[in-house]
């Protein structure tokens, strides 16, 4: 079955650039979607096919894919942005999730 | 305004069978490109995804296809898990979500339920 790592945690001072990597076996060739999970709360949908936003998602979040490693990247992370995040893709008409990472905005 | 509410029994035996409901409004499972999923999240653990219903297909987590059911009730905007055999390491809160078919790329969540924590013990 097919599989994402992340790294468990990622810090970052607040104002600069957290960048949260994603790797499977030639993701460069599958969307990936991104979701932030604040503590206590449901999962929301912050990037989905790579690099869209959704309606309401600040412009500091964004993503990329490439090679083996896709990555979300926030730019001038702010406090409210700790939380976990997980990445995901399809394959084979099944759903897979990453293991998640927790970003600490220190 | 999409909302999804999930329901069902917040304690279960081992070796019980559960059946969860989630409650939808907003959109209709009727049209082409959307989907109502479940996805659980063992306490402290990562997400992992469970099953998947459209209007005319579903489909399911491989490792757990054997034990899991997807049903819609359109009528009612209601789609049902069902989950058999429980077992403590199926302890977890349960979400219900809404799946579209973008235009090119892959279905996405992008609704979520609040969850609905079952907790498998004797």
């Amino acid at each position: 079955s097919y599989e994402l790592t992340q790294p468990p945690s990622v810090s970052v001072s607040p104002g600069q650039t957290a960048s949260i990597t994603c790797s499977g076996d030639k993701l460069r060739d599958k969307y990936v979607c991104w979701y932030q999970q604040r503590p206590g709360q449901s999962p929301v949908l912050v990037i989905h096919e790579d690099t869209k936003r959704p309606s309401g998602i600040p412009e500091r979040f964004s993503g990329s894919n490439s090679g083996n490693t896709a990555t979300l990247t926030i730019s001038g992370t702010q406090a409210m942005d700790e939380a976990d995040y997980y990445c995901q893709v399809w394959d084979s008409s099944t759903v897979v999730f990453g293991g998640g990472t927790k970003l600490s905005v220190l | 305004q999409i909302t999804l509410k999930e329901s069902g029994p917040t304690l279960v035996k081992p070796t019980q069978t559960v059946t969860l409901t989630c409650t939808f409004s907003g959109f209709s499972l009727t049209t082409s490109g959307v989907a109502v999923g479940w996805i659980r999240q063992p306490p402290g653990k990562a997400l992992e995804w469970l099953a998947l219903i459209y209007w005319d297909d579903r489909r399911y987590s491989p490792s757990l296809r054997s034990r899991l059911t997807i049903t819609k009730d359109t009528s009612k905007n209601q789609v049902v898990l069902t989950m058999t055999n429980m077992d403590p390491v199926d302890t977890a809160t349960y979400y219900c979500t809404r799946s579209v078919t973008p235009a090119y790329g892959p279905d996405y969540f992008d609704s979520w339920g609040q969850g609905t924590l079952v907790t498998v013990s004797s």
